[in-house]
């Protein structure tokens, strides 16, 4: 089945810096790679996600690369503010199902 | 238009009991998922719905859980016998199609006593 990892699993940047979150799978047909924002107490959010067609998707200060061969995808985010502080979990497709990674606490200091 | 709903957005209940959670999907969404998310966890998927198709409930964790779609529209995840560890938050998200874009409610936090 579909393995889902995600890197680090823990995060503290200072505002204005950027921020980096890797996920790798192991499923090779994995064709659709989300990325959720959860706040403390708050469902999950979609923020930004790409399809396997593509190698890179922007929004403003948010980016996600995608890398087939390496079955590796990274979410990066710049210019990085308090309220990006949150749980960042990554998703790969497993035939009609998501595999979710762990998730990754990303603390933003002012 | 309205996002997906959950309800009820707490519930505690005593070990052994059964409980029902109830989710809205999000209006002309075909698809339907149900998640658990344990304190500090990531999301452990439980079942999915995809129209008319017979569900996957590959990720049920045990026979005491178990979800109906009616109508192609609402859902019903019932747990029997509840223990300890089924307290959880549960979540439910809706898509147009597939595992594309999924939407997620705002959970039901279950505590069982």
């Amino acid at each position: 089945g579909e393995n889902v990892e995600q890197h680090p699993s823990t995060l503290s940047v200072q505002e204005g810096d950027s921020a980096v979150i890797k996920c790798t799978y192991s499923d090779s047909a994995s064709n659709y790679f989300p990325w959720y924002k959860q706040e403390l107490g708050k469902r999950p959010q979609l923020i930004i996600d790409i399809r396997s067609n593509v190698g890179e998707k922007k929004d403003q200060r948010i980016a996600v690369t995608l890398n087939k061969t390496a079955k590796h995808f990274s979410l990066h985010i710049t210019e990085t503010q308090p309220e990006d502080s949150a749980v960042y979990f990554c998703a790969a497709t497993y035939g009609q199902n998501f595999v979710f990674g762990p998730g990754t606490r990303l603390s933003v200091l002012p | 238009g309205a996002g997906v709903s959950q309800s009820p957005s707490n519930k505690v209940t005593e070990k052994g009991k059964d409980v029902e959670l109830r989710c809205d999907p999000i209006s002309g969404h075909t698809a339907l998922y149900w998640y658990r998310q344990s304190l500090g966890q990531g999301l452990e998927f439980l079942i999915y719905f995809q129209g008319n198709s017979a569900p996957d409930k590959s990720g049920l964790p045990s026979d005491r859980f178990s979800a109906e779609r009616t109508g192609g529209s609402v859902s019903t995840l019932t747990i029997q016998r509840t223990q300890q560890e089924d307290s959880a938050v549960y979540l439910c998200a809706s898509s147009s199609q597939g595992p594309y874009e999924q939407y997620f409610g705002p959970g039901t936090r279950l505590t069982v006593t």
